[in-house]
């Protein structure tokens, strides 16, 4: 069962755009949605995009995710230092008819 | 509305067993778009999967730890319940279930409960 494999740590100063990577394989990535998941300390992780690239009602449209092959990225325009939090992604892996998750992204606004 | 929440022992012994309680409310554990998985968080790390079980009452281990979990529910009372056996101080985490909504080709977690912190000591 493997992690999907994203970039410890990113950052970037307030209105700037930055961009998460989660690469997987076939069975996970491959062959589901993506979903993204926003965790501000001490709290439970929040949906953020679900089926690659749909926002919860509530989430505003600075956050943007995309699928390609085995690859996923989350997008966030207009940096806020409220979105200073760790993000994950994951996706259905078929080979284990469990989910996998990402190890995590801490971003941090400078 | 939908909430999931958490419940058991806030510390638990090496070796002893972990059972914890998910209660959920806003949707049925019957609903065939819908199941509950069981995923933690050591302090300071990543999420991770445990166990899944499906509105059919289908279930599904994390490959490393299939040995020591059992996943079941009772959908007249709303609950999920997870047991953990031989714990040991590495699995000292936040304990969290979820709501997987889905169909055929699609899916995703869409629910947290807050969680609950097990210290094993």
């Amino acid at each position: 069962q493997s992690v999907l494999t994203q970039p410890p740590s990113a950052s970037g100063t307030p209105g700037q755009r930055v961009t998460i990577s989660c690469s997987g394989i076939s069975s996970e990535i491959g062959s589901n949605t993506v979903s993204w998941y926003q965790q501000l300390p001490g709290t439970a992780p929040k949906l953020l995009i679900y089926i690659n690239n749909q926002r919860p009602s509530g989430v505003p449209d600075r956050f943007a995710g995309s699928k390609s092959g085995t690859s996923a990225s989350l997008a966030i325009s207009g940096l806020q230092s409220g979105d200073e939090a760790d993000y994950y992604c994951a996706a259905w892996d078929d080979s284990v008819t469990g989910w996998v998750f990402g190890g995590g992204t801490k971003l941090t606004v400078l | 509305q939908v909430t999931l929440k958490e419940s058991g022992p806030v510390l638990v012994k090496p070796t002893e067993s972990l059972t914890l309680t998910c209660t959920v409310s806003g949707f049925s554990l019957s609903n065939v778009r819908m199941g509950v998985s069981w995923i933690r968080q050591p302090p300071g790390k990543a999420l991770e999967w445990l166990a899944h079980i499906f509105s059919d009452d289908r279930k599904s281990y994390s490959t490393s730890l299939k040995s020591r979990l059992t996943v079941s529910k009772d959908t007249s009372k709303s609950q999920v319940i997870l047991t953990m056996t031989n714990m040991d101080p590495v699995d000292t985490a936040t304990y969290f279930c979820a709501r997987s909504y889905g169909d055929y080709d699609y899916n995703y977690v869409d629910v947290w409960g807050k969680g609950t912190t097990v210290t094993v000591s």
